[in-house]
C-alpha cells in the first residue's frame, strides 16, 4: 500500500472555525491532490499541488486554501468552515504528472461543520 | 458537462450472477487515461486498473474484465461469478494528457453502489 496517512481520521467543527486537514506521504512523490466526496457527485478536485510551495486550483476550490512546504506533507485549510464543506476529503499522491501512473488515496477524512 | 458518465446508480445482484458497470467518457484528447476504482465499505479507494487510450485490447485479471471501445467512448467492468465481497461502489475516472494546468488531475463519475447478495 501506498504510504499515506491522513489526519485527523474524523473531525466535528462548528460554523465559522478554521480547519486544517493534513496528508503525509512517506513515497517521495512529487504531485498531491485534495479531493472531497459527496454524494451523488463523485469525487471532485480541491487543489493539486506539483512540488513543494507549487500548487493550483481545482474544480471547487472556493472556500479552500492549501499549503505545501516539505514534499512530504499537503494541508488543506478550511479559513472559516461552512456547513455545505461536511464532506469525506482523500488525498491522493502520483509520481507522474501525466497519470501514466495510477493516482493512490489515503483512508480518507470524514469532517462534519455543525 | 460530466466528462465521465456512470449511469448506473445502483445495481443488486445475487452471489455468482455476472455484472457489467458501465462507463461512458468524453473527451477531445488524443492521449488519454481511464481508471476503475472501488471503494468498499470500509471508505478507502482501491484502484482496480489503468488504460490508456492506445490500448484498446481488453483485460482480464480473475474475475474481473475491462472492455474498452473507443468507437462508443466507453469502458466497461465486468465481474464474473459475482462474490458478496465486490459489493462496494466502483468508480470510473479520466485522466487526459497534460496540458497547461491539469496536471493529471482525475475526473470522476459518480459511481455505481454494487450490492451482491448472498
Amino acid at each position: 500500500d501506498a504510504g499515506i496517512t491522513q489526519s485527523p481520521r474524523h473531525k466535528v467543527t462548528e460554523t465559522g472555525t478554521p480547519v486544517t486537514l493534513r496528508c503525509h506521504q512517506t513515497e517521495n512523490h512529487r504531485y498531491m491532490y485534495w479531493y472531497r466526496q459527496d454524494p451523488g457527485h463523485g469525487l471532485r478536485l480541491i487543489h493539486y499541488s506539483y512540488g513543494v510551495k507549487d500548487t493550483d486550483k481545482g474544480e471547487v476550490s472556493d472556500g479552500y486554501s492549501v499549503s505545501r512546504s516539505k514534499t512530504e506533507d499537503f494541508l488543506l485549510t478550511l479559513e472559516s468552515a461552512t456547513s455545505s464543506q461536511t464532506s469525506v476529503y482523500f488525498c491522493a499522491i502520483s509520481s507522474d504528472r501525466d497519470a501514466r501512473q495510477p493516482q493512490h488515496f489515503g483512508d480518507g477524512t470524514r469532517l462534519s461543520i455543525l | 458537462a460530466q466528462k465521465v458518465t456512470q449511469a448506473q446508480t445502483e445495481i443488486s445482484v445475487v452471489e455468482k450472477e455476472d455484472v457489467t458497470l458501465d462507463c461512458v467518457y468524453e473527451t477531445r484528447d488524443t492521449t488519454y487515461y481511464l481508471f476503475w476504482y472501488k471503494q468498499p465499505p470500509s471508505g478507502e479507494l482501491v484502484f482496480l486498473i489503468r488504460r490508456n487510450s492506445f490500448d484498446e485490447q481488453n483485460e482480464i485479471s480473475g474475475r474481473y474484465s475491462w472492455n474498452f471501445q473507443k468507437s462508443t467512448s466507453s469502458f466497461n467492468f465486468t465481474i464474473t461469478a459475482s462474490q458478496v465481497v465486490d459489493s462496494a461502489v466502483y468508480f470510473c475516472a479520466l485522466s487526459e494528457e497534460y496540458r497547461g494546468s491539469t496536471l493529471g488531475r482525475l475526473y470522476f463519475g459518480r459511481g455505481t453502489q454494487l450490492t451482491v447478495w448472498p
